[in-house]
């Protein structure tokens, strides 16, 4: 039982390249998400799919675009890496909307270190 | 807008009960969640509240005041494997989007 998985773990970027971040589940889960962590600052919401070929913003969408092409994976690209993206990057998922008790269960992956140069 | 305030550190001692606030701003939301996160871990979730009250869970507990616009996260018989950071977080209804708090970070001393 893989649960939520996130590929790379950890990737070194220069500034102006691109790269692409895969999260995978295997749980059936409608919903996905991609958080970014920074030091004191908590997990901050980037982009949000509530369902296969769907996404949303969300607090800190600039410089990042995700695509759901496929219910069980959600892809966040950089297409142009800024040290300011240095982050650790979370990938996670939740339950159908259809009961909301489990709606706020988020599932994480291990994550993702990524730093900028 | 929508935010949420946690503490940014509390400390305590093995053995005793400790206390993680939670009062936030929001328009409309299903209910409050709580996240543990060891250091280089990943978040994992520890309980959720969609009505007023207190739930159980263990050592654990968790209660919510909507009225209030507050919730507290209740850990008893504090172990050293407790030490971590703890996030409360609120899905919204407008969006589904679930909004994290900055975290606490809970050290237990010996």
């Amino acid at each position: 039982n893989a649960g939520v998985t996130q590929t790379p773990k950890f990737r070194v970027l220069k500034t102006g390249q691109s790269m692409t971040l895969l999260c995978a589940q295997d749980m059936n889960h409608e919903y996905m998400y991609w958080y970014r962590q920074d030091p004191g600052m908590g997990l901050r919401l980037i982009h949000y799919s509530v369902g296969e070929g769907t996404t949303a913003k969300g607090e800190v969408p600039d410089g990042y675009n995700v695509s759901r092409l496929k219910k069980q994976n959600f892809l966040l690209g950089l297409e142009s890496a800024a040290p300011s993206q240095t982050s650790v990057y979370f990938c996670a998922s939740s339950y159908s909307k259809l009961d909301r008790g489990q709606l706020e269960k988020l599932f994480f992956g291990s994550g993702t270190q990524l730093s900028v140069l | 807008g929508q935010s949420l305030e946690q503490p940014s550190e509390v400390t305590a001692v093995e053995g005793a009960i400790v206390q993680i606030n939670c009062t936030y701003q929001t328009s409309g939301f299903y209910g409050l969640s709580w996240y543990q996160q060891h250091d280089g871990g990943a978040p994992t979730f520890l309980s959720y509240n969609a009505l007023d009250g207190l739930e159980e869970t263990g050592r654990f507990s968790s209660f919510l005041s909507r009225s209030d616009s507050y919730g507290y996260l209740l850990l008893q018989e504090l172990q050293m494997k407790d030490s971590a950071s703890y996030f409360c977080a609120v899905a919204h209804t407008g969006g589904f989007k679930t909004i994290f708090g900055a975290g606490t970070r809970l050290f237990v001393k010996a």
